[in-house]
């Protein structure tokens, strides 16, 4: 089975950088995708990593160690609209993916 | 990247009532699968849609309940079965997409069902 866990929620001041950890334990594993879902929206895709190390992507960076079973997602340079929440998942296989519950972060002016 | 029309978006249903749920994709694509979102929890697979085959359930939904179809590589339907207030959730089409990465994951806007 898939177990993910990441934080419920988060708070950060708009300009500075906030770090959401996920980890993971899973029965098979090609690849780790984070999402950003804000209020009343569909999931949108922001990073991915299959490889271990960091993968850049401007403001965003997402991070992979697949030894430890561990990711973050670090935000840089946050502004309000990246209040949203933000949901770490898994994809075994047979092409499925498992969601974590999802971090909401608070971005305060 | 795909682009996903879902409907209804929203309805409210009476208990014992079913309601089906389109999505149509503006491309072909092999894998579609169909999660529920229960308010304020995040993304439970219910099952993957399987083109001219029976789709594969997850663990605690079955067919009766949640039954699928998946006539060819662009449309597909879940039903809502015999619905309760238990029901009452967010329903979400996905299909995985030539994107950034290879298992990127596309959604449809959600259909917000209110069992009463």
């Amino acid at each position: 089975g898939q177990n993910i866990d990441q934080p419920t929620e988060m708070t950060a001041t708009e300009g500075a950088i906030v770090q959401i950890n996920c980890t993971y334990q899973t029965s098979g594993f090609n690849g780790l995708f984070w999402y950003q879902q804000h209020a009343g929206e569909a999931p949108t895709f922001l990073s991915y990593n299959v490889l271990d190390g960091l993968e850049e992507k401007g403001r965003f960076s997402s991070f992979l160690s697949r030894s430890k079973g561990y990711s973050y997602l670090l935000l840089k340079e946050l502004q309000m609209k990246d209040s949203a929440s933000y949901l770490c998942a898994v994809r075994g296989g047979a092409g499925k993916s498992t969601f974590g519950d999802g971090t909401t972060l608070t971005v305060k002016p | 990247s795909a682009v996903i029309s879902q409907k209804p978006s929203r309805d409210i249903c009476q208990r014992g009532t079913s309601l089906t749920i389109q999505c149509q994709v503006d491309s072909q694509v092999t894998m579609m699968f169909w999660y529920r979102q229960q308010p304020g929890q995040s993304l439970t697979l219910i099952a993957t849609a399987n083109q001219g085959s029976e789709a594969t359930y997850e663990s605690g939904f079955v067919i009766d309940k949640f039954p699928i179809s998946r006539p060819n590589l662009t449309f597909s339907t879940l039903t809502v079965s015999n619905m309760s207030p238990e029901d009452s959730s967010i329903y979400l089409c996905s299909v995985e997409a030539a994107g950034t990465g290879p298992g990127e994951l596309f959604f449809g806007e959600g259909s917000r069902l209110t069992v009463l």
